[in-house]
């Protein structure tokens, strides 16, 4: 099992929609989780962290974290066109080593 | 201004010639880790540091090294460079010792290995 799993594919939403970004891990004893945006080509920006279950807000995004059922989500409301990147899921692993385990990002990709 | 800072950006280079990139974070920050980036394989962890004098390996260490004598540097050598190191490096570096703060990101550098 992936140590964090992010769903396949580009993901198309209409300029003003919410984009739905999920993130699953396998770290029971993960603690803190991060959303970070990357351009092409960029490096990852931070959005988002979140340590308690529930939801945070920041603006336009919110981070909604369910450690039960070991997930982490991120929702881009009112989506522009500079909201096209990629985002990453990231969390804090202790498989050996105190470190942060990427997934592999979604792609969002906002129609205006 | 708060940033971290990689040199250099973009290096091509030949097998086995030793290169050093260089990271530098003006923010006092105690952890810093060197990333790779691989299309298809996204972000993986090569060595991390939660103080100075203190490196351990990350998921893909073979091949680099470290060190951590001040507080602000974290060079990353590759004492005999092969193809498959040619990858886009991002440095990192976060407040305290451990990654449960944000980690803030270098500009990456990209490096080729012919």
């Amino acid at each position: 099992q992936k140590e964090v799993e992010q769903n396949s594919g580009p993901l198309s939403v209409p300029e003003g929609a919410i984009a739905s970004l999920n993130c699953t891990y396998s770290d029971q004893g993960s603690q803190s989780f991060f959303w970070y945006r990357q351009y092409s080509g960029k490096s990852p920006e931070l959005i988002m962290f979140i340590y308690s279950n529930g939801d945070k807000e920041d603006g336009r995004f919110t981070a909604q974290l369910n450690k039960a059922s070991q997930y982490v989500s991120l929702l881009i409301r009112d989506s522009q066109p500079s909201d096209s990147a990629t985002y990453l899921c990231a969390v804090t692993s202790y498989y050996g080593n105190n470190r942060l385990a990427f997934g592999k990002g979604n792609q969002v990709v906002v129609i205006p | 201004e708060a940033q971290v800072t990689q040199n250099p950006r973009y290096l091509i280079t030949v097998t086995g010639k030793k290169l050093t990139v260089t990271c530098s974070q003006n923010m006092n920050h105690e952890y810093m880790s060197w990333y790779r980036q691989d299309p298809g394989l996204g972000l993986r962890q090569i060595y991390y540091s939660m103080n100075v004098e203190v490196t351990d390996k990350g998921d893909v260490p073979e091949g680099y090294k470290v060190s951590r004598k001040e507080k602000r540097n974290f060079p990353l050598i590759l004492e005999s460079p092969s193809p498959n190191q040619t990858s886009l490096y991002f440095c990192a570096s976060s407040l305290e010792g451990d990654t449960n703060q944000p980690q803030h990101f270098g500009d990456g550098t990209r490096l080729s290995i012919l």
